[in-house]
């Protein structure tokens, strides 16, 4: 499996993007990357996921580098309820494996 | 984006009673369906994959004996904690994946055992 490695914490300004960095070096030319959060004692909730090109939708943009070796997820506008865990995750053999992710926190 | 149910949200049980745990995905088709587990503090772990129709399969380390599943429609997979113990006290999720493939998840189910 291709694995992610991304920052443990960060804090943003609520108004502010965010930027959130995730490494895949390994991934296979096939595979996915998929984003998902988690607000507190609730279930994951699906951010948004690409291949090679960027995506955007109404909750997020995914730029993914030339190379797919990393990418950024980007809140163009967080606010106190973007406080969460996100996991960046590289979709293989239809199982989705959710590694530490990043805490991120939105400040007032 | 798909809307995925669990029934029930919470529940406290006795030690060595079952509890059976509730997966709807509301509003399309899921041939798969995935249990996750996770303690405080921890990330998710997945439990096992569940295919309509057939015997899921279990993540190396979870026993299929005692977590049972079964996903006996295009909508629902359910989970049987069976003969639960302490030790068993989490937060249960599930998912469902779409045609896409893009998995949907549910609210999640606290389950105590006293």
């Amino acid at each position: 499996d291709a694995k992610t490695t991304q920052p443990p914490s960060m804090d943003c300004a609520e108004g502010r993007a965010a930027n959130l960095p995730c490494n895949h070096s390994t991934i296979s030319g096939n595979e996915y990357v998929y984003w998902y959060r988690q607000i507190h004692s609730q279930g994951p909730q699906y951010i948004i996921h690409g291949l090679k090109n960027n995506e955007t939708n109404e909750m997020a943009s995914l730029i993914i580098t030339e190379d797919r070796k990393s990418s950024t997820l980007i809140l163009p506008h967080a606010t106190l309820r973007d406080t969460a865990v996100y996991y960046c995750i590289v979709f293989n053999d239809y199982k989705l494996s959710f590694g530490a992710g990043t805490t991120v926190t939105v400040r007032a | 984006g798909a809307v995925v149910s669990q029934h029930p949200s919470w529940v406290i049980c006795k030690s060595g009673t079952s509890v059976k745990i509730e997966c709807r995905s509301l509003d399309f088709q899921a041939t798969t369906m995935f249990w996750y587990r996770q303690f405080p503090k921890q990330s998710l772990m997945l439990m096992a994959t569940s295919n309509e129709g057939s015997k899921a399969t279990y993540e190396q380390g979870v026993e299929k004996d005692k977590f049972l599943i079964n996903h006996a429609s295009l909508t629902l997979s359910t989970l049987t904690v069976t003969s639960a113990h302490p030790e068993d006290s989490s937060f249960y999720i599930c998912s469902a994946r779409d045609p896409v493939p893009t998995q949907f998840f549910g609210p999640g189910t606290r389950l105590t055992v006293l």
